[in-house]
């Protein structure tokens, strides 16, 4: 069964205190791992695809990667703003095309 | 802002009653789908169409029910509301049906079931 768990539940750093936020994904095919911020009350905005082990994507203090099993989302720096919770979400061979998403990780940057 | 537009923002409603919430996709894009997302929950599927049809479904209830018009964009139609009903409803849109693509999500609609 495809499965996607994300550690920890929740992080709390301070401003410029870098951290690594982890996707553990079980699936059979993968077609792509995709990462989400989603602010409170808020819909999930795209952050990243990663489509295959060794890749890596950057995007301002934000960077991405992928091995055969897991993702991180590496957090360089952070600021107040960059609070928010983050989504990883995969999609395989078998799952007719729908993502399976994790439960998120809340992140708190203080200033 | 992504392109994909939801109305209306916010919903407040009796138990047993109806409400419809609309989705219109980013332009150019054929596949919608449909979240809930209750509180402190994580995102759940609903269904998704594509270009019209019904495309796959998920943990969608029989008192919820959604198409996809000529134009594009997509109604959920939401009945017999229960107090459990009471969540954030997201619509996202992808070009297609390609496993690779990425969805983009709207602004969701907070439904309050009363």
């Amino acid at each position: 069964e495809d499965q996607v768990t994300q550690s920890p539940e929740a992080l709390r750093l301070q401003e410029g205190e870098s951290s690594s936020l982890n996707c553990s994904y079980t699936v059979s095919g993968l077609r792509g791992l995709f990462w989400y911020r989603q602010d409170p009350g808020k819909g999930p905005e795209f952050l990243f695809t990663l489509y295959s082990a060794g890749e890596e994507k950057e995007k301002e203090r934000l960077k991405a990667t992928l091995t055969k099993k897991e993702s991180f989302l590496h957090i360089t720096a952070p600021k107040p703003e960059d609070s928010a919770t983050y989504l990883c979400a995969v999609r395989g061979e078998d799952s007719n095309y729908q993502l399976i998403w994790g439960a998120g990780t809340k992140l708190i940057i203080k200033p | 802002d992504s392109g994909v537009t939801q109305t209306p923002k916010h919903l407040i409603t009796a138990t047993g009653q109806r409400v419809t919430l609309r989705c219109s996709p980013r332009s150019g894009d054929l596949s919608v789908y449909w979240y809930q997302q209750s509180l402190d929950q994580g995102l759940q599927f609903l269904i998704q169409y594509y270009n019209g049809e019904e495309r796959a479904k998920g943990n969608i209830l029989e008192r919820f029910s959604a198409q996809q018009f000529p134009d594009l964009h997509s109604e959920l139609n939401l009945s017999s509301l229960e107090l459990g009903d009471s969540a954030l409803y997201f619509c996202a849109s992808s070009v297609g049906v390609v496993a690779q693509e990425t969805q983009y999500f709207g602004p969701g609609t907070r439904l309050l079931v009363l």
